[in-house]
């Protein structure tokens, strides 16, 4: 069974530092890796997608990389500022259905001004 | 709707009683989703949909837990005889098919006393 690690579970900053967020999987067999924000109370967003293929994806101040045979991924949040608090979950797949997804922990971060 | 829409968002019942949750997705979406999130964890996958069919149903815990879609858009996730173990935040989620990106709802927490 896919297992999936967060590290670390929680994280507290002052507004400004650059962040590194940890996910590892214990079976390298993925498609794709998903990194997604959840804030109090409300839904998933999502906020990355790496393909298989892929190395790594870049969206404004989120970078993520993907290390399949190891079996770990990065989320890097540069200048970060208190609008990105919020938990961040990393998700796997493991078939061809973007949607059935093994899901971490999650890593609550706060980010105080 | 512009989103995927749950209700009700909050739900207390008693142990042993009936629930049903009501999920409504992003029209056009072909494919849902129902997860699972308990207090400090990630979401777990229930079931997911193509169309009216439920393609993959192996997250269901157990008898107790059913989900229908009958037209191929609004879903109900139907709990039976439920125990203070169900209490969780469901959240249901849509794409536009099997390999489309992830929206989630808000969720339903629901509560067992």
């Amino acid at each position: 069974k896919q297992e999936v690690t967060q590290i670390p579970a929680a994280l507290s900053v002052p507004e400004g530092e650059n962040l590194v967020l940890n996910c590892s999987f214990t079976d390298s067999a993925i498609y794709n890796l998903q990194w997604f924000r959840q804030d109090p109370g409300k839904g998933l967003t999502s906020l990355l997608l790496i393909q298989s293929s892929q190395r790594e994806q870049t969206s404004g101040r989120l970078n993520a990389s993907l290390d399949k045979s190891s079996g770990r991924s990065t989320l890097y949040i540069a200048a970060s500022q208190p609008g990105d608090s919020a938990t961040y979950l990393c998700a796997v797949d493991r078939g061809s259905t973007l949607g059935r997804l093994y899901f971490g922990r999650g890593t609550q971060l706060t980010v105080w001004p | 709707g512009a989103g995927v829409s749950q209700t009700p968002s909050n739900k207390v019942t008693e142990k042993g009683k009936y629930v049903e949750l009501r999920c409504d997705p992003i029209s056009g979406h072909t494919a849902l989703y129902w997860y699972r999130q308990s207090l400090g964890q990630g979401p777990e996958f229930l079931i997911y949909f193509q169309g009216t069919g439920a393609a993959d149903d192996s997250g269901l815990p157990n008898d107790r837990f059913f989900a229908v879609r009958p037209e191929g858009s609004v879903s109900t996730l139907k709990i039976q005889r439920t125990e203070r173990g169900d209490s969780a935040v469901y959240l249901c989620a849509s794409s536009l098919n099997l390999q489309g990106e992830l929206f989630f709802g808000e969720g339903s927490r629901l509560t067992v006393l």
